[in-house]
């Protein structure tokens, strides 16, 4: 069935330092989103990509998604300890529109004043 | 908008009880879903359902169901609460009809549950 990797699972950087959390499909997605989830709080959506080798820039995160459409990233330059909190992607079936995504385990970042 | 509301924020529970958690929104999206989030594993889902009278199975349905009989609710039943049923719940909602540009989904503040 479907799955979505993603890796690390754990990041701990001191502040200024980059971070990269990595996503991998097992099959092709329609488009693939990202959503930061702050310590107690919820999942709140950043962005979503949907074309092939796109790539979307916010502020300090740069997001990509991969040319086959299976793998994604999301890079944050010189860390803030606002950046805390877990990013988790999710990916939707190519040719799907009826809603379901499937989440990644999330990447849990630490950043150390 | 409220957007998406989930009641209780905390309960607790005794084995083999049964309760209810709510969850309500207001922008009249087709697809609602309920998660489950445990330390190290994510969010996985547990029921979803795309529209009222709609709904399917996720990832851990057992010991829980759904019955979606309007647009705007989708509560979450438990039949005979068990200690791995502790968790923290998240109701979230998004379109779902093809055209939308950007289905992005939008999570209630979530329900934390204890059972003991």
């Amino acid at each position: 069935g479907q799955q979505v990797m993603q890796i690390p699972q754990y990041q701990h950087v001191q502040e200024g330092e980059d971070f990269t959390t990595y996503c991998n499909s097992s099959t092709t997605l329609s488009n693939i989103q990202w959503y930061k989830q702050r310590p107690g709080g919820h999942p709140v959506f950043l962005i979503q990509l949907v074309k092939s080798g796109e790539v979307k820039k916010q502020k300090r995160l740069t997001f990509q998604f991969g040319e086959a459409k299976k793998n994604s990233s999301l890079h944050i330059t010189a860390t803030q300890t606002t950046d805390v909190g877990t990013y988790f992607c999710a990916g939707r079936n190519r040719g799907s529109t009826l809603g379901r995504l499937y989440f990644g385990r999330g990447t849990q970042l630490t950043v150390w004043p | 908008n409220a957007g998406v509301t989930q009641t209780p924020k905390f309960q607790v529970l005794k084995t083999g009880q049964s309760m209810t958690l709510q969850c309500a929104q207001d922008m009249n999206h087709e697809y609602m879903s309920w998660y489950r989030q445990d330390p190290g594993m994510g969010l996985r889902l547990i029921h979803y359902s795309v529209g009222a009278g709609i709904t399917d199975q996720g990832e851990v349905p057992n010991g829980y169901n759904v019955s979606r009989s309007t647009t705007e609710d989708f509560p979450l039943r438990l039949l005979s609460a068990a200690p791995s049923q502790t968790s923290v719940y998240f109701c979230a909602s998004s379109y779902s009809r093809s055209g939308r540009s950007q289905n992005e989904q939008f999570f209630g503040p979530g329900t934390r549950l204890t059972v003991l």
